[in-house]
């Protein structure tokens, strides 16, 4: 079964870093991309960033290009998202996502509010 | 990366079709084929329900279907059951190698 785990979601204070972790199983993971898709409390999704299956690419969100930094362990089949200089505008659910052409599988997702 | 544009809200009978539009622009919808759908319930995760503008994954049924006709993709979801009642997000790869998606919409089963 494709499963995805995320982890490492809290409260953070304005200015503060977080990282989170996402765990994947049940797939070949240096065959996927991987991504960090998040959604404010009442509202839509956003992309946030993605990661090539090599990980030598990586894309990001103008939202947060600079501050976030999307990374991952092929050997143990982990992607992160390190967050740094957090804003109040960050807080959301963060879900990881798994795909090349779209997003195919999802994860629970891991709620990050910040707020002083 | 502006958001693609969807009708806040849409609803039809059980046994009824609908469709939701989901516009977009040059940069995204229209010069890519990587449109996708997902279905939100509440509390839940999103489901990827389509993916490059008309395809559907394994099983997902065949009642949900996709379209795009310039920079307008649409979802159909004929036959409605109570269980479709959900958000809807349509997204699209756009151009500097980033997505974008819709700002949803909610359908409400009557």
């Amino acid at each position: 079964e494709v499963q995805l785990v995320e982890s490492g979601g809290g409260l953070v204070q304005p200015g503060g870093s977080l990282r989170l972790s996402c765990e994947a199983s049940g797939f070949t993971f240096t065959n996927y991309a991987m991504s960090w898709v998040r959604q404010a409390p009442g509202k839509g999704l956003e992309w946030v960033s993605s990661i090539s299956g090599s990980g030598v690419t990586t894309y990001y969100a103008d939202s947060v290009k600079g501050r976030f930094t999307i990374s991952r362990d092929n050997s143990k089949n982990t992607v992160f998202l390190r967050m740094n200089t957090l804003r109040a505008e960050d807080t959301a659910v963060y879900y990881c996502a798994n795909g090349n052409d779209a997003f195919d599988i999802w994860g629970q997702g891991t709620m990050v509010t910040v707020s002083s | 990366q502006s958001a693609l544009t969807q009708p806040a809200s849409v609803s039809g009978s059980p046994g009824q079709s609908i469709t939701i539009s989901c516009t977009g622009t040059s940069s995204d919808v229209g010069t890519y084929n990587l449109v996708s759908w997902y279905q939100q319930h509440p509390g839940k995760a999103p489901k990827l329900m389509i993916y490059d503008v008309s395809k559907r994954p394994s099983g997902i049924s065949n009642r949900f279907s996709g379209s795009k006709s310039g920079n307008t993709a649409s979802l159909t979801i004929s036959g409605l059951q109570a269980e479709d009642e959900a958000d809807y997000y349509c997204c699209s790869y756009a151009r500097s190698n980033t997505w974008v998606f819709g700002g949803g919409t909610k359908l409400t089963v009557l």
